[in-house]
């Protein structure tokens, strides 16, 4: 049974860091890029970051460039997001997930909120 | 990097058939065959429902259709049920820094 388990969210001040994790299992975790996307209360799906395979390219969007990294360690089977200068606009639950082509690998999610 | 858009919602009775529609640029959409559309009830992670524009992974009713024409996808749900009624959102590959994109969401009311 294929598994991704977030953990790492809770509540932080702006401008707080906080580092989620993502341990993955039951797929060849190493075959995929993975990927982090969000989505704050109420609103819609957005993209933050992706990795390729082995780690060696990665993807932010525009909203977290140079304040989120992305990495991953594939002998552990797990996805990492450090998160810096947060912001409240990063409040969101944010899910980590695998995908290529008819496969597609999503967590439940570990909620973030930014507030003082 | 924009979203897709997709309309806020929609909505039909059961039996029917509705379409989401989903519009992007030349730089997503309408350059790559890789638009996926996802569905999402409350509290939950998204569901692959259609990948690549209209192939469906295994184990999704055949209720559920894909096709794209220029910039705009499109997600056909035919014999709406009641477990239909969910949010669904597109998503495609981009060119542009970020390696996927996604539409606003459409809610899906079945009456």
């Amino acid at each position: 049974e294929v598994q991704l388990v977030e953990s790492g969210g809770g509540l932080v001040q702006p401008g707080g860091s906080l580092r989620l994790s993502c341990s993955a299992s039951g797929f060849t975790f190493n075959n995929y890029a993975m990927h982090w996307v969000r989505q704050a209360p109420g609103k819609g799906l957005e993209y933050v970051s992706g990795i390729s395979s082995n780690g060696g390219s990665t993807y932010y969007a525009d909203s977290v460039k140079g304040r989120f990294t992305i990495s991953r360690d594939n002998p552990e089977n797990t996805l990492y997001l450090q998160m810096s200068s947060l912001r409240r606009e990063d409040t969101a639950v944010y899910f980590c997930a695998g995908w290529h082509s008819s496969s597609s690998y999503w967590g439940q999610g570990t909620l973030v909120t930014v507030s003082s | 990097q924009s979203a897709l858009t997709q309309p806020a919602s929609v909505s039909g009775s059961p039996g029917q058939s509705i379409t989401i529609s989903c519009t992007g640029t030349s730089s997503d959409v309408g350059y790559y065959n890789y638009v996926s559309w996802y569905q999402q009830h409350p509290g939950k992670a998204p569901k692959l429902m259609i990948y690549d524009v209209s192939n469906r992974p295994s184990g999704i009713s055949d209720r559920f259709s894909g096709s794209k024409s220029g910039n705009t996808a499109s997600l056909t749900i035919s014999g709406l049920q009641a477990e239909d009624e969910a949010d669904y959102y597109c998503s495609s590959y981009t060119s542009i820094t970020t390696l996927e994109v996604f539409g606003g969401g459409t809610k899906l009311t079945v009456l």
